[in-house]
């Protein structure tokens, strides 16, 4: 079983529509979450945090489920700008002060005008 | 501010030949360093990562290895590079985010064909 799964996609949804994607991990010794986002043949960037209580920024809202090791981020109002690819991540614990951190293998979002 | 260097970006070389991947991070110190390769059409896979001088952990046992001579140079390397050795190497270095997490900043990526 993989770390970290996700629906591989593609989302096309059409500009303005509202996108929800969900992750899932299978280690409960998880400490942190992250989404990341990664444009086509570059290199990935960090879009938000992911909490149990939920984590908003403008259009983008992450919420985190610890007892079904659960990861989900909506997009509102999407733009076409936001085409990429969504990638879960999760943070174990690492030798000394570094986290073993793992990616999904990503979610691809296309949207059109 | 911080910036973390990668290079070759690109290169195309024969199975069998030695590789030398390099990653320099500036603007911080004792940066926790970490080594991906993607795929193409692949997720990111982590191969190694570094927490200081000579300490390296090691994710996947393939023919590939990693060093970090230096605090904030770190180097993956191959004696005889196979075909499923191409891919997109990523280097990143780990700072510190909410709650103490590592939240990773990523170079550019170089882009290497095995043929």
């Amino acid at each position: 079983r993989k770390e970290v799964e996700q629906d591989p996609g593609p989302f096309n949804v059409p500009e303005g529509a509202t996108v929800a994607f969900n992750c899932t991990y299978s280690n409960s010794a998880s400490q942190s979450f992250f989404w990341y986002r990664q444009d086509c043949r570059k290199e990935p960037k960090l879009l938000m945090s992911v909490y149990s209580s939920g984590n908003e920024d403008g259009r983008f809202t992450a919420q985190l489920n610890r007892a079904s090791q659960y990861i989900s981020l909506l997009i509102r109002d999407s733009k076409l700008s936001d085409s990429a690819t969504y990638l879960c991540v999760v943070n174990l614990k690492g030798e000394g002060s570094a986290s073993k951190i793992i990616f999904g293998s990503g979610t691809r979002l296309s949207i059109r005008p | 501010s911080q910036t973390i260097h990668q290079w070759p970006a690109t290169l195309v070389q024969p199975v069998g030949s030695p590789l030398s991947l390099e990653c320099t991070v500036e603007g911080t110190s004792n940066p926790n360093l970490y080594w991906y390769r993607q795929a193409a059409g692949r997720g990111l896979q982590l191969l190694f990562y570094s927490v200081g001088i000579g300490q390296i952990s090691s994710e996947v046992p393939q023919n590939l290895s990693a060093s970090r001579p230096q605090d904030r140079q770190f180097i993956l390397s191959s004696k005889k590079l196979l075909l499923s050795d191409s891919g997109f190497y990523l280097c990143a270095w780990g700072g510190w985010g909410r709650g103490g997490a590592n939240v990773l900043t990523f170079g550019a990526g170089s882009r290497l064909t095995v043929l």
